[in-house]
C-alpha cells in the first residue's frame, strides 16, 4: 500500500530564506506525487505534480521539487520565502489506479 | 473557470444526526473523490467514484454512504453522527477516468460540526 510520510511537522524560515520541506514515499510501482498547499480554513491547491520524465518539476508560485526515486523522495523547494507563503504543505502519492494518500502535512511559518 | 462545488460550506449537527453533504466537480470530470480531515490532521482518502460506480473506498465508516449521480454530482450520508465526526470534507474531482493519474481539482470543503 502506498504511504507518506513528512518527517517536519513544522518548520519556521525567515522571509527571503530558502526552504526545503522534505517527503518520502513508500509505492510498490513507478509513484504519481504531487504536492499541495492549503491555507486556513482552505481547500487544498496543488502546487506541482510528477508523473514522469524530467525530476526536476516546477510549480506555481516559485516552487519545485525533484523525484529522487533512490531516495524515495520529493522534497519541495523555494529559493526565496514570501511572507504569503504560510501555510500547510501536503504530500500526495497515487497510482495509475489508486487514488492519492497525503503525508501529514508540514506547518510552514514565515519569520519578518 | 469552474471549480468544485461543495455545499453546504458549514454545518452543524446533533449527535445521532443525519447529514448530507453534495459535491458538484468540475464539468466533464467523471471521477470523484471524498476525503476527510479531522483538527490538525491530514485528509484522509474515504471512497471515490468514476462514471457512477464506486472505485476505490478507504477509511469511510460503515455509518456513511456516498454516491455518484448521472449528472456526476455525488453525495456523501453520514448518519448516527459522532462527535469525532467533526471534520472539514473534501470533494475533488478528476478528469479522464480513475486514479489520480491526472490532476485531481479540490472544493473548498464542507466544514461538519457534531455537537
Amino acid at each position: 500500500a502506498q504511504s507518506v510520510t513528512q518527517p517536519d511537522i513544522h518548520i519556521t524560515v525567515s522571509e527571503g530564506a530558502s526552504l526545503e520541506l522534505r517527503c518520502n514515499y513508500s509505492y510498490g510501482a513507478t509513484p504519481y506525487l504531487f504536492w499541495y498547499v492549503q491555507s486556513p480554513g482552505q481547500g487544498l491547491q496543488l502546487l506541482l505534480k510528477y508523473f514522469s520524465g524530467d525530476t526536476l518539476v516546477q510549480g506555481i508560485k516559485g516552487f519545485e521539487a525533484e523525484f529522487k526515486r533512490s531516495q524515495s523522495s520529493f522534497n519541495l523547494r523555494k529559493p526565496s520565502v514570501h511572507w504569503s507563503d504560510a501555510a500547510e504543505y501536503f504530500c500526495a502519492v497515487g497510482g495509475r489506479d489508486n487514488d492519492m494518500r497525503f503525508g501529514a502535512g508540514t506547518r510552514l511559518t514565515v519569520k519578518p | 473557470a469552474a471549480g468544485v462545488i461543495q455545499s453546504p460550506r458549514h454545518l452543524i449537527k446533533e449527535k445521532r444526526e443525519t447529514a448530507t453533504l453534495k459535491c458538484y466537480p468540475i464539468p466533464r470530470h467523471d471521477t470523484v473523490y471524498w476525503y476527510q480531515q479531522g483538527p490538525g490532521q491530514d485528509p484522509q482518502f474515504l471512497i471515490s467514484f468514476y462514471e457512477k460506480m464506486q472505485s476505490d473506498k478507504g477509511s469511510i465508516p460503515d455509518r456513511f454512504s456516498a454516491q455518484q449521480f448521472s449528472d456526476y454530482h455525488s453525495e456523501l450520508n453520514m448518519s448516527s453522527l459522532e462527535l469525532g465526526d467533526s471534520a472539514l470534507y473534501f470533494c475533488a474531482s478528476s478528469p479522464e477516468g480513475t486514479g489520480s493519474n491526472t490532476e485531481a481539482f479540490f472544493g473548498q470543503g464542507t466544514r461538519l460540526t457534531v455537537v
